[in-house]
């Protein structure tokens, strides 16, 4: 089992540009996550979806647009990269209910220049 | 008042020592109460999770809750260089997790 897969693990942007990153799980989760890592900031949900074709904004949800069109997919957009979307990127999944423990991927790294 | 409060370090113990980390709340919402391990340059991976108050033990790690004061905390015994990494609380409540800034933690040899 791969978990949740992330991809890519780096990439290197300029002001304006956009790109997808996406997360992939194989452990047939209902609940998927966007998070953003900053320094001092901690770990800050950006959006998330709780099932195919359902998304939710989060804490940091400007900037950021999301689509779950496959269970197993859940991909994050930046429509026009800004040097404070600079950070860390993690997708997590989790199963129904109120437990609700989160699996991460190994995280994005990106860099708005 | 943010919902979580965590002590960010870092935190520097000799190998062998016992720590405690800990973590407040205030959402008296809160269910699931969870301790990931973020080693640098990694995904966050789950510890251990406790529901409502009392202790949990694995191995070398306890998780302790008292709902009352609303407060966790985990401890580590025998502590190795190789639990040198950031710690972060987490509380569930309905479909979303609430995070801790996390602890750094550094065990010297």
């Amino acid at each position: 089992n791969a978990g949740v897969t992330q991809t890519p693990k780096f990439r290197v942007l300029k002001t304006g540009q956009s790109m997808t990153l996406l997360c992939a799980q194989d452990m047939n989760h209902e609940y998927m996550y966007w998070y953003r890592q900053d320094p001092g900031m901690g770990l800050r949900l950006i959006h998330y979806s709780v099932g195919e074709g359902t998304t939710a904004k989060g804490e940091v949800p400007d900037g950021y647009n999301v689509s779950r069109l496959k269970k197993q997919n859940f991909l994050l957009g930046l429509e026009s990269a800004a040097p404070s979307q600079t950070s860390v990127y993690f997708c997590a999944s989790s199963e129904v209910g109120a437990k609700n423990i989160q699996y991460f991927g190994a995280g994005t790294r990106l860099s708005v220049l | 008042q943010k919902e979580v409060e965590q002590d960010p370090g870092p935190l520097s113990v000799p190998e062998g020592a016992i720590v405690s980390l800990n973590c407040t709340y205030s959402n008296s919402a809160f269910q699931y109460f969870m301790w990931y391990r973020q080693y640098s340059r990694k995904g966050p991976e789950l510890l251990m999770y406790t529901y409502s108050s009392g202790n949990k033990e694995d191995g070398r790690f306890t998780a302790q809750v008292d709902k009352s004061s609303k407060y966790i905390s985990l401890f580590i015994r025998d502590s190795q260089p190789s639990d040198s990494a950031t710690y972060l609380c987490a509380m569930s409540a309905r479909s979303t997790l609430t995070f801790g800034k996390g602890t750094m933690l550094l065990v010297s040899p």
